[in-house]
């Protein structure tokens, strides 16, 4: 089946560490995204890319950091920098052409002690 | 820039009762607007979304939603809730450019939760 898959769902890591949650997709779509959301607040965009080695800063993107070495995926680094780690991170995707909607992942929920 | 209002962040509706759910937008140029739906701890579903032609949407689970440009507007109704629509709602809007296809990142809304009672 198609889809998004986002690992692990469930993250725990000590404050000051880095930590990398993963984002794979086999939907062939060029674009991809990584959204934070905390309640209350909504989705907050992170991070974004529309080709592979290519990405650029969304609306949050300080204590972030990603990479897309590879079409099909594209892993968020959330560092030390990042005053507020803890929260629900959804990774989605979409082509570029057509009117089309953004698919989403199943969620990681990040829990920094 | 483009923008998405949800008015009231909990609305609370009887099994069987009209549900209506509110989402103003604004943005520069004509939008492609959507309404997803997430369950606690799993990630956003498409109930509908609006692109060009018809106004009013059909979607999901008896969901629909009504485009109107002049009032900036696209809230989400369905006549009869159920259990199991208790849900977070949420409506995102996507730039579209002249060429007519869509580009760039969604925006959303704060979300709405709906729970809905016996």
């Amino acid at each position: 089946d198609g889809g998004i898959t986002q690992s692990p769902k469930y993250l725990f890591r000590k404050e000051g560490q880095n930590v990398t949650l993963s984002c794979e997709q086999n939907l062939n779509h060029d674009a991809m995204y990584w959204y934070r959301q905390d309640p209350g607040q909504g989705l907050r965009l992170i991070y974004y890319s529309q080709i592979v080695n290519d990405f650029q800063k969304g609306d949050i993107a300080e204590g972030y950091s990603v990479s897309r070495e590879k079409k099909e995926s594209f892993p968020l680094t959330v560092t030390s920098a990042q005053k507020n780690p803890t929260a629900f991170y959804l990774c989605a995707s979409s082509p570029l052409e057509g009117v089309t909607e953004a698919f989403f992942g199943q969620g990681t929920r990040l829990t920094v002690v | 820039a483009q923008s998405v209002t949800q008015l009231g962040s909990h609305v609370s509706v009887s099994e069987g009762a009209l549900v209506l759910l509110r989402c103003n937008y604004s943005s520069s140029v004509p939008p492609y607007l959507f309404w997803y739906v997430q369950y606690p701890n799993q990630g956003l579903q498409l109930l509908l979304k609006y692109t060009t032609g018809a106004t009013l949407v059909k979607g999901i689970n008896g969901f629909e939603a009504e485009f109107k440009k002049s009032e900036t507007s696209f809230h989400l109704t369905k006549p009869s809730a159920h259990m199991s629509d208790a849900a977070e709602y949420f409506c995102a809007v996507r730039l579209a450019n002249a060429g007519g296809t869509s580009y760039g990142k969604l925006t959303f809304g704060q979300g709405t939760i709906l729970t809905v009672h016996p």
